[in-house]
């Protein structure tokens, strides 16, 4: 079946300008996540949502970012006023929610490259 | 606060060589454990997981055991082949809809 998608899946954008990034998750998947990849390391936690609502927007590192998810399947992640610092990988993930309470796996996008000229 | 540490690289293995790529834990909780394995130009793919302590997770040859003693969950192969060559992350969750915790990477070329 079809996996999780992003797009653009390159983005390259001038310093202050807003972007706007989305993810398509599994179909059915109830909890989607965003992450940040910067080069050579592992994906950072951004925010959670479960259906609609965010649960989790720790990992935001500033109020230019902001993702919402209106109807509980499309996501969109937006940066307002790009800095340079933001050029990185930006992942969605989806997956199922366990009853019982333990992890279930992530199920990734193939990311959208973002790079702040 | 949870974390994974994770084996640095780059690794480079000849073809048929053994594997071990090293990740330990540190969590809260009693966490579920993974590996992915990020294909070149490829987004992250699940490669196995374990749920508790002592289980194995395998797959395509991989094989991790979850050690709760050692905070461990390695990564090993008898014997790996080019097409393995990949970064592979160590990642552990607490419970569903918390987010994940990756190490850096560890990346794998096999030379023929």
């Amino acid at each position: 079946g079809a996996g999780v998608s992003q797009s653009p899946r390159y983005k390259v954008a001038k310093r202050g300008q807003d972007v706007a990034l989305r993810c398509d998750p599994i179909s059915g998947h109830v909890s989607l996540f965003w992450y940040q990849q910067a080069l050579g390391q592992g994906p950072e936690f951004l925010t959670y949502f479960q259906n609609e609502a965010q649960l989790d927007k720790s990992g935001l590192p500033s109020d230019r970012f902001f993702a919402e998810r209106p109807e509980g399947s499309v996501s969109t992640l937006k940066i307002q006023r790009t800095q340079q610092e933001d050029s990185a990988v930006y992942l969605c993930a989806s997956s199922l929610v366990n009853p019982s309470g333990g992890a279930y796996e992530q199920y990734f996008g193939p990311g959208t490259r973002l790079t702040v000229t | 606060g949870d974390s994974v540490t994770q084996m640095e690289g780059p690794v480079t293995l000849s073809e048929e060589a053994f594997l071990t790529i090293n990740c330990t834990y540190t969590a809260t909780g009693y966490p579920s454990l993974f590996w992915y394995v990020q294909y070149p130009g490829e987004g992250l793919q699940l490669l196995l997981k374990a749920t508790k302590a002592d289980d194995k997770g395998s797959n395509k040859g991989f094989e991790a055991t979850y050690r709760k003693e050692t905070t461990s969950f390695h990564l090993e192969k008898g014997s790996v082949q080019v097409s393995d060559s990949a970064v592979y992350f160590c990642a552990l969750s607490l419970n569903t809809g918390n987010q994940f915790y990756f190490g850096t990477g560890t990346s794998l070329t096999v030379i023929p």
